[in-house]
């Protein structure tokens, strides 16, 4: 049974700061890997995706690492801004189709 | 990328009550995923809708309590039955597409009184 796990569960970093946020899976045998950003009582926005192909992804500030041997995924935010703060969620799919493991989350806050 | 609307976006209920939420996508799409996120929690699938066959529901969650229907290929509907206070939490459907990029609506939040 997969198990994804986002440490730390929060961070707190003050504005302009390259933030690193960690995920972790046990089982590597992922389809793929998915970067979500979730605003208090919002639902999901997807940020990034990884195939298991790949070792990385980019989008403007973000970009987004995977390591299947290890296990690990990191997303980076660059030069981090105060409407940054949410929470990121990982999530590993296990094959098309197939549902989503969440891990905790990392709830992020960027002070100006 | 899909758009997902949900209705509704929040509501308040009395404990014993029922609440069915719908999910509505803006293109066919085979397979829709049920979530819940308890306060403070991450997402737990509560079953995948397929049309034209039963959901197909995880362990720890039944279709008495979280009925499902897929009447096409474009909407879904979650009841919560019988609700009590444990039921408070943020509901969430999502849509598979190309087999892999899920995305999600923006989520019921429930709170039972």
């Amino acid at each position: 049974k997969q198990e994804v796990t986002q440490i730390p569960a929060a961070l707190s970093v003050p504005e302009g700061e390259n933030l690193v946020l960690n995920c972790s899976f046990t089982d590597s045998a992922i389809y793929n890997l998915q970067w979500f950003r979730q605003d208090p009582g919002k639902g999901l926005t997807s940020l990034l995706l990884i195939q298991s192909s790949q070792r990385e992804q980019t989008s403007g500030r973000l970009n987004a690492s995977l390591d299947k041997s290890s296990g690990r995924s990191t997303l980076y935010i660059a030069a981090s801004q105060p409407g940054d703060s949410a929470t990121y969620l990982c999530a590993a799919l296990k094959a098309a189709g197939n549902k989503l493991t969440f891990g905790g989350g990392t709830r992020v806050l960027v002070k100006p | 990328s899909a758009v997902i609307s949900q209705k509704p976006s929040r509501d308040i209920c009395q404990r014993g009550t029922s609440l069915t939420i719908q999910c509505q996508v803006d293109s066919q799409v085979t397979m829709m995923f049920w979530y819940r996120q308890q306060p403070g929690q991450s997402l737990t699938l509560i079953a995948t809708a397929n049309q034209g066959s039963e959901a197909t529901y995880e362990s720890g969650f039944v279709i008495d309590k979280f009925p499902i229907s897929r009447p096409n290929l474009t909407f879904s509907t979650l009841t919560v039955s019988n609700m009590s206070p444990e039921d408070s939490s943020i509901y969430l459907c999502s849509v598979g597409q190309g087999g892999d990029i899920q995305y999600f609506g923006a989520g019921t939040r429930l709170s039972v009184l």
